[in-house]
């Protein structure tokens, strides 16, 4: 089964900068869209990115995502952090059985 | 204003059933995929079920195929999950969430509150 492995924990201090890794078990990362989801404590998830490197309106640009095929991962970069930012972050993609795989999971701590 | 509004969960013996409901209003129903996610608690995210906008298609994740049903009844403008034969893992705040397409090929754009399902004796 496709899985996404995230690093458990990160945490930065604020005003500085995040990356959050999503690396595919296998295949390639690149052949579909990676999105990612915020959920603040207590709270159902939000989009800050989808289609790898898409903002939804409302979303400011210091939410940003990519892709890198050589390590078959996608990242979140969370630049300028602000103490709101403190949450759990999630990428998700799918592959030809499951519609949608979810990663593990990822506490961003503003120090 | 998109909504999403889940009803249904509770406390439930093992081995017991459970039907949520998610009541959607702020957008044409039928035109778009919903899913189930779940989440148990201090848990990750967990993809459940999926259906289509006609209904006529279906997806399960492994960990619930055969025990749970996904259904929708676009006049009703409502989601549900039959849910049957439930273990104690399937423990979770179950959230509603709203696809991007008609079908399940995207991702989604808007999630309800969720709803408690507890399996204890």
């Amino acid at each position: 089964n496709f899985m996404l492995t995230q690093p458990h924990s990160v945490s930065e201090s604020p005003g500085k900068t995040v990356t959050i890794s999503c690396t595919g078990s296998s295949g390639s990362i690149a052949s579909n869209y990676v999105q990612w989801y915020q959920q603040r404590p207590g709270s159902a998830p939000t989009t800050v990115i989808y289609e790898d490197n898409q903002r939804p309106s409302g979303v400011p640009d210091r939410f940003s995502g990519s892709i890198d095929s050589s390590s078959n991962s996608a990242s979140l970069t969370i630049s300028g952090l602000k103490t709101e930012d403190e949450a759990d972050y999630y990428c998700q993609s799918y592959d030809s059985s499951t519609p949608y795989v979810f990663g593990t999971g990822t506490k961003v701590t503003v120090l | 204003e998109v909504q999403l509004v889940e009803s249904g969960g509770g406390l439930v013996q093992p081995g017991g059933s459970l039907r949520l409901s998610c009541a959607a209003s702020g957008f044409t129903f039928s035109s778009y995929a919903m899913s189930w996610v779940r989440q148990a608690p201090g848990k990750g995210l967990e993809w459940v079920s999926a259906i289509s906008g006609s209904g006529g298609s279906t997806y399960y994740a492994d960990s619930v195929k055969g025990r749970f049903t996904i259904s929708r009844d676009n006049s009703k403008n409502t989601l549900y999950l039959q849910m049957n034969s439930l273990r104690a893992e399937d423990t979770a705040v179950y959230y509603c969430a709203k696809e991007v397409w008609s079908d399940p090929l995207g991702y989604f754009d808007y999630w309800g509150q969720g709803t408690l399902v507890t399996v204890s004796s």
